[in-house]
């Protein structure tokens, strides 16, 4: 079946470090493929998304590169704040038969940034 | 233009009681569909409405169940809980429809439940 694998955390980092966090994902089609937010106490949010190979999302500095050749969708930001604290969810979607859309998560990734 | 809307937020059953969540989707957005996140086993597809029809479903027991009404809005139930069907349960819409591309989907706070 459809899966995604990222990198386990938490990762710890200085205030403006470089951040990867790795994902890589397992799919019997041609997926589209997100990166999700999840601040503490609330619900995830879309950080960015790409649809097709070699298409790059991004958002808020955060970048994600679509790579079909090696199946992966690596998050990369230049230079974190505080305020990015939070875990990151890669995930993937097939557009079903159906019409209809289910993702399939990651693990999930805790990112804390410290001053 | 208003969220996704999650009741309630937070709740405490005891085993062997039954839940009822309820989910306001985006205006416009005619699918809905319910994820449970546990520090277990993460983020799980539940089940995926569209136009009040139950459109595809995840490898969650018969005790999982849900609806849609006619103005989008779902509600999900679980019946005959157990200590590990506490968990955060995420409703999410979308427009639902092909056409559309990669569907986005629209994250509400969620339901944090715990079984007692």
């Amino acid at each position: 079946g459809d899966s995604v694998t990222q990198m386990e955390g938490p990762v710890t980092l200085s205030e403006e470090a470089f951040l990867t966090i790795n994902c890589t994902y397992t799919a019997t089609g041609y997926p589209s493929l997100f990166w999700y937010v999840q601040y503490p106490g609330e619900g995830l949010q879309l950080l960015l998304k790409a649809t097709k190979a070699d298409d790059k999302g991004s958002n808020k500095g955060f970048e994600a590169t679509y790579r079909k050749e090696t199946t992966s969708f690596h998050l990369e930001k230049g230079s974190v704040q505080v305020s990015d604290s939070a875990v990151y969810f890669c995930a993937l979607t097939l557009i079903l038969n159906n019409a209809g859309n289910m993702l399939t998560f990651g693990g999930g990734t805790r990112l804390m940034v410290k001053p | 233009k208003a969220g996704v809307t999650q009741t309630p937020r937070y709740l405490i059953k005891t085993r062997g009681q039954q839940v009822t969540l309820s989910c306001s989707p985006i205006s416009g957005h005619r699918s809905v569909s319910w994820y449970q996140q546990t520090p277990g086993q993460g983020l799980q597809f539940l089940f995926e409405y569209f136009s009040e029809t139950q459109r595809n479903k995840g490898n969650f027991p018969g005790r999982f169940s849900g609806r849609q009404f006619s103005n989008s809005r779902s509600e999900m139930n679980v019946s005959t809980l157990e200590l590990g069907d506490s968990a955060l349960y995420l409703c999410a819409s979308s427009l639902g429809l092909a056409s559309s591309g990669a569907n986005v989907l629209t994250f509400g706070a969620g339901s944090r439940l715990t079984v007692l």
